[in-house]
């Protein structure tokens, strides 16, 4: 399975960006980054993903490197609804067909505070 | 309306009970999945279908099945229990089984063994 590394948690202020990192040098050609975080006592909720461009959407951004071995979600400002557990995940297709699927690490805890 | 629901939402049971967890999605999709996540928040794929076929089977005991009777339902059957499955299942969705496709998550079975 490809891995991914991250801190084990962060921490920020309200109303702050927050940068989240990971590393993922192992990444094939194929593999998607996606992310994920989970909220206490709740199921994983997508955040965003993507393969080799920057992406934005509502709720954050993703900034791949240019080798593709690192990227970064940015929360513009981070609320206290913000604080879960995030999860950088390669989506790996598994053998030559179209399946795939999402290996989730130890992701990173993030708090906020006041 | 809930996107992907389970049911029961809590399951008490005793060591070599056999029991079953429901899994709906209303969203239209065609690939179905269950994930397991134990004690220390290790979430695990174990399972996926597309279109009711078997596409995902990671290494799971056979006491373990999983059964799609349909693209909007994917129930699992545990067959006897023990205390190592104690753990909070999810079940998840997605159209398409590509890397580029979000997953929906339900929001979990929590399963007790005694």
């Amino acid at each position: 399975d490809a891995k991914t590394t991250q801190p084990n948690s962060m921490e920020s202020n309200e109303e702050e960006p927050v940068h989240l990192p990971c590393n993922h040098s192992t990444i094939s050609g194929t593999d998607y980054i996606h992310w994920y975080r989970q909220l206490p006592s709740q199921g994983p909720e997508y955040v965003i993903h993507g393969l080799t461009s920057n992406v934005n959407n509502r709720m954050a951004s993703l900034a791949i490197a240019e080798d593709r071995k690192s990227s970064t979600l940015i929360l513009h400002r981070a609320t206290l609804r913000d604080a879960a557990v995030y999860y950088c995940i390669l989506r790996e297709r598994i053998n030559t067909g179209t399946a795939s699927k999402l290996t989730f690490g130890t992701g990173t805890r993030l708090q906020v505070t006041l | 309306d809930t996107a992907v629901s389970q049911t029961p939402k809590y399951l008490v049971t005793q060591m070599g009970n056999d029991k079953s967890i429901k899994c709906e999605q209303n969203l239209g999709h065609d690939t179905m999945y269950w994930y397991k996540q134990d004690s220390k928040k290790f979430l695990k794929i174990m399972f996926s279908y597309n279109n009711k076929e078997l596409i995902i089977n990671e290494t799971v005991p056979n006491r373990f099945s999983p059964k799609s009777p349909d693209k909007a339902h994917l129930n699992l059957h545990i067959n006897s229990l023990e205390l190592g499955d104690s753990a909070v299942y999810f079940c998840a969705s997605s159209l398409g089984q590509g890397g580029y496709n979000e997953q929906f998550f339900g929001p979990g079975t929590r399963l007790t063994v005694l």
